[in-house]
């Protein structure tokens, strides 16, 4: 079965230092993969996403994430944080398969200190 | 442009009471649409998504069901709530597109604002 996997609950970074938030996929083939962000009070957002092509992908904000086949990950990336990013993150993927069924992981959220 | 309309945004229902929650889409036709429900540490789970009219593809075998009576309209009902149907509801649309691999493709999602559901 399509699965999406967060392992980090919970994460508090500095301003200014670097993050990492990581995701995981279990399917075989490449899928369609996204990374959304819910700010309090706010509605998902979509941060970036990787259909085909160049394996590193920008997106809003400053952030970044690369699609490793080999380790099935789908990992956020930004340089410095800022603590407008406090908020919670999602991974998504959809297979190409089944494209119009979008699985989200559990969340990971983002605290920032000062 | 597109806007997304989902109520009622806040819900105290009784346990076993029905329950019927709406999603319309504006600006665009056959939209993808969908239904999550997010509950702490447990992510989006989904629950439905239709790419037409009448087709209706459900992940949750509860007492929860779905059904789109008119292209751009998405209901989501149970018969008799249970506490374990607490929870926040999001309603969402995408573009539909052709896959890379031939079928239908993803899509970026666009969400509702919710409905915040409590079963007493």
């Amino acid at each position: 079965a399509q699965s999406v996997t967060q392992p980090d609950i919970h994460i508090t970074v500095s301003e200014g230092a670097s993050l990492e938030l990581r995701c995981n996929y279990s399917y075989g083939a490449t899928p369609y993969l996204f990374w959304y962000v819910q700010s309090p009070g706010q509605g998902l957002q979509l941060l970036l996403k990787y259909f085909s092509g160049d394996t590193l992908v920008q997106g809003i904000k400053g952030f970044e994430a690369e699609f490793k086949r080999s380790q099935s990950s789908f990992n956020l990336r930004k340089p410095s944080v800022h603590w407008s990013d406090a908020a919670e993150y999602f991974c998504a993927v959809a297979r190409y398969s089944s494209a119009s069924k979008i699985i989200f992981g559990s969340g990971t959220r983002l605290s920032i200190r000062p | 442009s597109q806007t997304i309309h989902q109520w009622p945004a806040t819900l105290v229902q009784p346990v076993g009471s029905p329950l019927s929650l709406e999603c319309t889409v504006e600006g665009t036709s056959n939209p993808n649409l969908y239904w999550y429900r997010q509950a702490a540490g447990r992510g989006l789970q989904l629950l439905f998504y239709s790419v037409g009219i009448g087709q209706i593809s459900s992940e949750v075998p509860q007492n929860l069901s779905a059904s789109r009576p008119q292209d751009r309209q998405f209901i989501l009902s149970s018969k008799k709530l249970l506490l374990s149907d607490s929870g926040f509801y999001l309603c969402a649309w995408s573009v539909p597109t052709l896959g890379l691999a031939g079928g239908y493709g993803a899509n970026v999602l666009t969400f509702g604002a919710g409905s915040r559901l409590t079963v007493l």
